[in-house]
């Protein structure tokens, strides 16, 4: 079956830490994206990619980095330099810009121990 | 940034009545997709409906349905009929095909009563 992967569901970092949330896609979907989702803010884009080997910064994208060296995986690294990254991270893809669907993840729950 | 807003924070409405959610959004493109989304308790993302900005004609899935103003910058959402798995986050969501990026709104948590 056709999807796309967050693993793990749930992750524990400690302070200082650098850690790497997954994100692999079997949909030959061109365009992918990640998301922070806390109560009352909605889906905030860290970062989104159009092709392998580009990407661009979204409207949250300080403490985090990313990478796009397959089509298939879009990892996001969450970085210690992120001052609160307790959140819901939710990975998504679309075969292209315009009016196509995006089928999401089923998200990551991170939490700073 | 170019914004999506959704004023509702919360919403309740009876079983098999109707409800209204709104959205208004600032874009500086000609051309770009509006979606709803919902996240039920399972926080899965289910695509509502989608609209093409040059497409007059409003979208229609079903018992859900929007009104789409293209001058005011509006795209309500319209669940006719609603049902306790309505209940759920609704997001509004618009896509720029120049830029390519996908932006939504803060969402409005919907309970459907019986």
């Amino acid at each position: 079956d056709g999807g796309i992967t967050q693993s793990p569901k749930y992750l524990f970092r400690k302070e200082g830490q650098n850690v790497t949330l997954s994100c692999e896609q079997n949909l030959n979907h061109d365009a992918m994206y990640w998301y922070r989702q806390d109560p009352g803010q909605g889906l905030r884009l860290i970062y989104y990619s159009q092709i392998v080997n580009d990407f661009q910064k979204g409207d949250i994208a300080e403490g985090y980095s990313v990478s796009r060296e397959k089509k298939e995986s879009f990892p996001l690294t969450v970085t210690s330099a992120q001052k609160n990254p307790t959140a819901f991270y939710l990975c998504a893809s679309r075969s292209g810009p315009w009016n196509t669907e995006a089928f999401f993840g089923q998200g990551t729950r991170l939490t700073v121990v | 940034a170019q914004t999506v807003t959704q004023s509702q924070p919360e919403m309740s409405v009876q079983e098999a009545e109707t409800v209204t959610l709104s959205c208004t959004y600032d874009t500086s493109e000609s051309n770009y997709y509006l979606f709803w989304y919902k996240q039920p308790p399972s926080r899965q993302m289910i695509l509502v409906i989608r609209q093409e900005a040059y497409k007059q004609q409003n979208a229609t899935e079903n018992r859900f349905s929007v009104n789409f103003q293209k001058a005011a910058k509006s795209f309500s959402l319209k669940i006719s009929d609603s049902q306790l798995g309505d209940t759920a986050m609704y997001f509004c969501a618009r896509a720029d095909g120049s830029q390519g990026n996908l932006i939504f709104g803060k969402g409005t948590k919907l309970s459907v009563k019986p």
